[in-house]
C-alpha cells in the first residue's frame, strides 16, 4: 500500500542550526501538507503546499521556516535557526484531491530535538 | 475555543467492550477524519466521513456525524489491547487549503 514516508526519524541539532525534514508523498498525491505536534499537545497545522506553490500557513510558520519540492518526488521543510520551542514531532501528510473529499495521509513523523 | 474537541479526554476500558470517542467543531466542513495515533508515533488514518453523510462503518469502527449539533462519534466496538492508543478527529474547514484542524484527542487504553 502506497504511504508517505519521512527520513530521518529522529534528528537531534544544537540551538541556531539549520535541518531539513524530508517527506515523499504518496506519488499521485497533489496536496501536501505539514504539521507538528509538540510533546503532549494537539497536532498542528503548519503549511499547505499545491501546484508549487504555498497555499496557506500558519502563524507558526514564520520566516524560519521554509518548505520546496525540489523534485518530483520529494517534499522539505527546512528550519534555519531552530530554536528550542522547535522541538516537536513534525509530520508531512499529502492527499489526492481534497476537494473531493480524499483522505489526509501522515508519514510516521521526524522527532525534532533541539538542545 | 478550539475546533476539534473531544471527550472524554481518556477513557479506560475492558476487553471486549465497546468505546465511544465524541468529537465536536465549531465551523462548517467539507468532511471529519479520525485519526489513530499509538504513543509517539504516525497519525494512521481510520475513517473519513463527508458532510453530507450521517453514519459510515469500517470493521470494527463505526462513526456518526451530526452536522446540525457540529458533533461526531467513533464506535470501536468489541475493543481489543491493540486497540490502545491516542485517537484524534480532524475537521476539513472550507478553506482553499483544505488543511485539517485536530482536536485534542482521546487516550483510550483498553485492558486485557
Amino acid at each position: 500500500e502506497p504511504e508517505v514516508t519521512q527520513t530521518p526519524s529522529h534528528q537531534v541539532t544544537q540551538m541556531g542550526q539549520e535541518v531539513i525534514l524530508r517527506c515523499v508523498p504518496i506519488s499521485n498525491h497533489l496536496y501536501f501538507y505539514w504539521y507538528r505536534q509538540i510533546l503532549g499537545q494537539k497536532v498542528e497545522f503548519l503549511v499547505s503546499f499545491y501546484n508549487n506553490e504555498i497555499s496557506e500557513k500558519s502563524e507558526i510558520f514564520d520566516d524560519q521556516f521554509s518548505v520546496e519540492r525540489p523534485d518530483g518526488s520529494n517534499f522539505t521543510l527546512k528550519i534555519r535557526s531552530t530554536k528550542l520551542e522547535d522541538s516537536a514531532m513534525y509530520f508531512c501528510a499529502s492527499s489526492e484531491d481534497p476537494g473531493a473529499n480524499t483522505e489526509a495521509f501522515f508519514g510516521q513523523g521526524t522527532r525534532l530535538t533541539v538542545v | 475555543s478550539q475546533q476539534g474537541e473531544e471527550d472524554p479526554q481518556a477513557l479506560s476500558i475492558q476487553e471486549g467492550e465497546n468505546a465511544t470517542m465524541n468529537c465536536s467543531y465549531k465551523t462548517s466542513i467539507n468532511n471529519l477524519q479520525w485519526y489513530r495515533q499509538n504513543s509517539g508515533r504516525g497519525l494512521v488514518h481510520l475513517i473519513l466521513i463527508r458532510s453530507n453523510e450521517r453514519e459510515k462503518h469500517s470493521g470494527r469502527l463505526r462513526v456518526t456525524l451530526d452536522t446540525s449539533k457540529k458533533s461526531s462519534s467513533l464506535l470501536i466496538t468489541a475493543s481489543r489491547a491493540a486497540d490502545t492508543a491516542s485517537y484524534f478527529c480532524a475537521t476539513d474547514a472550507r478553506d482553499s487549503s483544505y488543511k485539517l484542524i485536530f482536536g485534542s484527542g482521546t487516550r483510550l487504553l483498553v485492558r486485557p
